[in-house]
């Protein structure tokens, strides 16, 4: 398996809260992105990073930041999240040579 | 638009059975296109990547195959066990890392 970690595995919080998701790698793969999977949506990408503060948007971004200022650690921010962001976030990492994806084990996040 | 569909959204076979699992796509122009398995509550785990070049690729009972002009892909499961009952995606890459996923076959594989 690729060495990727998600934390926190599960978190529940309230509107207008910050909240932070954090992505380890041990595998030195220089892209990485954050998803997040929803019924009836299925996997969308918010943001991804293309190597040490290097970031761009995806389709769902509004309402997140990220950060990357190490090459195995990738962050994802809600600085005041919103019931509209309860969902499943999968960080995953991808290696230039072949552009094949891994996923980590995903992070629950409620907001009441 | 660049879509990636996969149908049917479900699929229940007894054991044993082989199956195809098909996944098509808008705009030929594709980097590579890779085969998930979800488990429920899980993570994605990889089976195959095809890149834009190649025409197919097996690991173990899975073959994957792609076929650019007509904008499909099929992932080829034999002798089918129920160990294999989970959601299978499909994502097409078009390039700038720019990955669009399927919404998934849900398998179920009846004793």
């Amino acid at each position: 398996d690729a060495g990727i970690t998600q934390s926190p595995r599960h978190k529940v919080t309230e509107t207008g809260t910050p909240v932070t998701l954090r992505c380890h790698q041990t595998e030195n793969h220089r892209y990485m992105y954050w998803y997040r999977q929803d019924p009836g949506h299925g996997l969308r990408l918010i943001h991804y990073s293309y190597g040490v503060k290097d970031t761009d948007k995806g389709e769902v971004s509004d309402g997140y930041s990220v950060s990357r200022s190490k090459t195995e650690d990738f962050l994802l921010t809600l600085e005041s999240a919103t019931s509209s962001q309860t969902s499943v976030y999968f960080c995953a990492i991808s290696g230039q040579n072949t552009g094949e994806l891994f996923f980590g084990e995903g992070s629950r996040l409620t907001v009441l | 638009k660049q879509e990636v569909t996969q149908i049917p959204a479900a699929l229940s076979v007894p054991e044993g059975e082989n199956l195809v699992l098909n996944c098509s796509f808008t705009d030929s122009a594709i980097y590579n296109l890779q085969w998930f398995r979800q488990d429920p509550g899980k993570g994605l785990t990889s089976l195959l990547l095809i890149q834009s070049s190649q025409r197919e690729q097996t690991s173990g009972r899975l073959n994957a195959s792609l076929d650019k002009s007509s904008g499909r892909s099929t992932l080829y499961i034999a002798a089918s066990q129920p160990g294999d009952s989970a959601t299978y995606l499909c994502a097409v890459v078009w390039g700038a890392q720019k990955l669009v996923f399927g919404q998934g076959t849900r398998l179920t594989i009846n004793p």
